[in-house]
């Protein structure tokens, strides 16, 4: 079983739909984090999470909320979803008690999400 | 400016010869950490290597190393031996120290596409 499962895989929705993207994992880890990628590009941070308590923006959150329901899951919102945010979005964990280490962000399989 | 800059959108090489992937960095902190990830045709991201920046040695894994050269601020990834699984997309991240407090954030380059030619 994968240690951070990004449900749906895939979406394709119409424009001005909610849209929710979940994730949870199985790691231990305190910290989440939020990523899109479009094509060609390298991955942008949207939204980071310390704890269920401590969520920060990042790069890019216009557009875009998250929940951290428990320590395993932290969720992707996008209220009323526009054309331009169709991308693969990741979903990754870090351990923070390690400080500045060689711990790497462990990813997701990534959610393909389509905007109509 | 970009903090990581990776020159190479593409790359060809013939199976079973090294090649050699470019990473430049830029950043004013001394303490940072420079990563990189591969990314299959089917989009999971999976973790290859890490240099450290007080790290003495270049970093080996498997048939991956890290050309470090701290004061040119490049970190390029060497391919041995390339198989047709190699074949994928290469980033190069970086976290850097005074971002620890802001959650070990990663800033990632733009990627580039390896093909291993049979």
């Amino acid at each position: 079983d994968a240690d951070v499962t990004q449900t749906p895989r895939n979406r394709i929705t119409k424009t001005g739909k909610r849209i929710m993207l979940e994730c949870s994992q199985t790691k231990g880890h305190d910290r989440m984090y939020w990523y899109r990628q479009d094509p060609g590009l390298g991955l942008r941070l949207i939204y980071y999470s310390f704890d269920v308590k401590d969520i920060n923006k990042g790069e890019i959150s216009d557009g875009y909320s998250v929940s951290r329901q428990a320590q395993a899951k932290f969720s992707l919102s996008l209220e009323s979803a526009i054309p331009n945010q169709t991308a693969l979005y990741f979903c990754a964990t870090s351990d923070g008690n390690r400080g500045l280490s060689n711990q790497p962000q462990h990813f997701g399989d990534g959610t393909r999400l389509s905007i109509l | 400016a970009q903090k990581i800059t990776q020159t190479q959108p593409g790359m060809f090489v013939q199976e079973k010869e090294a090649v050699t992937l470019d990473c430049t960095y830029d950043t004013s902190d001394p303490s940072y950490g420079l990563f990189w990830y591969k990314q299959p045709s089917s989009g999971e991201m999976i973790f290859l290597i890490y240099q450290g920046s007080y790290d003495q040695q270049n970093a080996t894994e498997g048939r991956y190393s890290l050309n470090f050269q701290k004061a040119r601020k490049s970190a390029n990834l060497v391919i041995s031996a390339s198989q047709l699984g190699d074949s994928a997309m290469y980033f190069c991240a970086m976290r850097e120290a005074r971002n620890n407090n802001a959650g070990n954030m990663l800033t990632f380059g733009g990627g580039t596409r390896l093909m291993v030619k049979p």
